[in-house]
């Protein structure tokens, strides 16, 4: 079956650490994003990516990074820069249409040691 | 700009009761417009979606929205709701012609008791 899978589903960070979380996607779609979810905050769009090679900043990428070198995949590090990265992160894809939806992942929930 | 809103934070309801959960968007452009919903420690999954034609939209789990343009509101609905729909519902909306990025309101909680 076609789908998105975010691994891992849970993950620890330790002070001063970078950590990546993955994200891999089989549905043959262009685009790709990053979203934080805090309780009470909704999603927050932190990159997103429409094509190989290329992608863009969101509301709060800061203390984060990102690649696209394959269409698959699509992975963040969450840098020592990010203060307060206890967080839950969703990956998601989509053909990069305004009509079509976007497809979630399960999430990584990150906590700090 | 565009911008979603999400009424109520939180919606508590008894089992079989019906519920509401309400959506206002603002945009000056034409725009689709997405219910997901959410379980716990879980991704959003696609309830429905408005892209044109019928204003009354029917999706997954017996749930169905109306697209009022002239109130910009995209409400959902369900007649009679069970336990299992204890979850967090958000509305979303893409602007036309502007690729598939989606921006969320802040999200329902949805807490059905028996």
């Amino acid at each position: 079956d076609g789908g998105i899978t975010q691994s891992p589903k849970y993950l620890f960070r330790k002070e001063g650490q970078n950590v990546t979380l993955s994200c891999e996607q089989n549905l043959n779609h262009d685009a790709m994003y990053w979203y934080r979810q805090d309780p009470g905050q909704g999603l927050r769009l932190i990159y997103y990516s429409q094509i190989v090679n290329d992608f863009q900043k969101g509301d709060i990428a800061e203390g984060y990074s990102v690649s696209r070198e394959k269409k698959e995949s699509f992975p963040l590090t969450v840098t020592s820069a990010q203060k307060n990265p206890t967080a839950f992160y969703l990956c998601a894809s989509s053909t990069d249409r305004s009509n079509q939806p976007q497809h979630f992942g399960d999430g990584t929930r990150l906590s700090i040691l | 700009a565009q911008s979603v809103t999400q009424l109520d934070s939180q919606v508590p309801v008894f089992e079989e009761a019906p519920v509401e959960l309400r959506c206002n968007y603002s945009s000056s452009v034409s725009v689709y417009l997405f219910w997901y919903v959410q379980y716990p420690n879980q991704g959003l999954q696609l309830l429905l979606k408005y892209l044109s034609g019928s204003t009354l939209v029917k999706g997954i789990n017996g749930f169905e929205a109306e697209f009022n343009k002239s109130q910009t509101s995209f409400h959902l609905r369900k007649p009679s709701v069970h336990i299992s729909d204890t979850a967090e519902y958000f509305c979303a909306v893409s602007v036309y012609n502007q690729g598939g990025k989606l921006i969320f309101g802040q999200g329902t909680e949805l807490s059905v008791k028996p």
